[in-house]
């Protein structure tokens, strides 16, 4: 089964850019996988959907700033102008027939 | 506007069981895949199991296999996890969510399970 890596933490500051990676494991190259973000105490919230060609489907209402891009096995987001409210935990996952797996999540400090 | 609103969950002994539900509303139920997620206290995300939108395909980690059961009331909107045997390890927030073309595309609000004597 796959098998999704990402960065414990990352920081940026207030109005920046930030770049968040998810990398799949070896033979799962091409998945498709979804963004999802956690703000502090709340339930997750689906960001977008990214293919390995880097064609993405954003959730309803998601702003402008955040987009989506691929590179062989790695999946981005990133995050343009930062805002306080995008400090949060940010989880990948992936899919196959007969299970789906999450990333470990990379927690997002807005300095 | 979908919805999705968990409940059943509590407190309960080690060994015990607990059924949760997940009622859901704003979209044509049968028609999509749905599935449970937990997080454990201060953990990332894990999935558990999955259902199709009839109910007959059911998917499970390997974690919860033999002692989950998912199933779906297509006539209520509803969709339930029947735990047994439950461990202390399964303690988390138990969130379910839609799937639409593959992923998880939207979320309940969770709800807490506890497993302690």
């Amino acid at each position: 089964q796959p098998v999704l890596t990402q960065s414990s933490s990352a920081s940026a500051s207030l109005g920046s850019s930030v770049k968040l990676t998810c990398t799949l494991s070896s033979g799962h190259s091409n998945n498709i996988i979804a963004w999802h973000q956690q703000q502090p105490g709340k339930a997750p919230r689906y960001l977008m959907k990214l293919e390995g060609s880097g064609s993405y489907n954003k959730g309803s209402g998601l702003p402008d700033r955040f987009s989506g891009s691929s590179s062989g096995a790695d999946r981005y987001l990133t995050i343009s102008n930062l805002q306080s409210e995008d400090e949060a935990d940010y989880y990948c996952e992936t899919w196959d027939r007969n299970t789906r797996v999450f990333g470990g999540g990379t927690k997002l400090t807005v300095l | 506007e979908v919805q999705l609103l968990e409940s059943g969950g509590g407190l309960v002994q080690p060994g015990g069981s607990l059924r949760l539900s997940c009622a859901a509303s704003g979209f044509t139920f049968r028609s999509y895949g749905m599935s449970w997620v937990r997080q454990a206290p201060g953990k990332g995300l894990e999935w558990v199991s999955a259902i199709g939108g009839g109910g007959d395909t059911t998917y499970y980690a390997d974690s919860v296999k033999g002692r989950f059961t998912i199933s779906r009331d297509n006539s209520k909107n509803t969709m339930y996890l029947q735990m047994n045997s439950l461990r202390a390890e399964d303690t988390a927030v138990y969130y379910c969510a839609q799937v639409q073309g593959g992923a998880n595309c939207y979320w309940g609000q969770g709800t807490l399970v506890t497993v302690s004597s």
